[in-house]
């Protein structure tokens, strides 16, 4: 298993303001992933993220929207830049242990006013 | 793209009776997972199946992985109202990535 820290668990931002999330994770993980979650939805995925290189963004998400960063093996951020209420979601990072199986941040709730 | 469907998006029943969701892939997976989020918390694995025509269990949660490796089901047997929460399936993929694709997701509400 994994212990993950996801920080802030929650925030409230003005429209046109950036939020970096941040994921510790208590033990080193290859494959590390980004999720958003609207409410009452299911998971969607935003990107892969790659330790020391850019990460692998899915379709209609874009870097300059969603920066992340991945230093090392054990931490990555998810920054939400220029925020509309649109982006008003949970946040959820996951790691890959133990055969495949996904483990998740406990999330960060966001409101973009 | 990859799509999972899972049928049905809510469920209501009274405490002790049984309830089950169907989870069904457009393509082949190599396994396929379940996940259960409580309301206002996040996903929790629950079990993974890698087995064609794989059934498991674990008390009163059966799960059975399709014989095309395509479809899958859970079983919850007497339900409990500490079974609240929405049941996900998800399976990996590989698209130039190595990626998970989550199921729509059904919402169990047990009335006790």
């Amino acid at each position: 298993s994994a212990v993950i820290s996801q920080k802030p668990s929650r925030d409230i931002c003005q429209r046109g303001t950036s939020l970096t999330i941040q994921c510790q994770v208590d033990s080193q993980v290859t494959m590390m992933f980004w999720y958003r979650q609207q409410p009452g939805q299911s998971l969607t995925l935003i990107a892969t993220a790659n330790q020391g290189s850019e990460a692998t963004y899915e379709s209609g998400f874009v870097i300059d929207k969603f920066p992340i960063s991945r230093p090392n093996l054990t931490f990555s951020t998810l920054t939400v830049s220029n925020m509309s209420p649109e982006d008003s979601s949970i946040y959820l990072c996951s790691v890959v242990v133990d055969a495949e199986k996904l483990f998740f941040g406990s999330g960060t709730q966001l409101s973009v006013l | 793209g990859q799509q999972v469907m899972q049928i049905p998006q809510y469920q209501h029943v009274q405490e002790g009776e049984d309830f089950t969701t169907y989870c069904n892939s457009s393509t082949t997976l190599s396994n396929i997972q379940w996940y259960k989020q409580r309301p206002g918390g996040h996903p929790v694995f629950l079990i993974q199946l890698v087995k064609s025509g794989e059934v498991k269990k674990q008390k009163r949660l059966t799960f059975q992985f399709g014989e095309a490796k395509k479809n899958s089901s859970l079983h919850i047997t007497a339900t409990q109202t500490t079974d609240v929460g929405t049941y996900f399936c998800a399976g990996p993929t590989w698209s130039g990535t190595y990626k998970y694709i989550f199921g729509t997701g059904t919402r169990l509400k047990v009335l006790a």
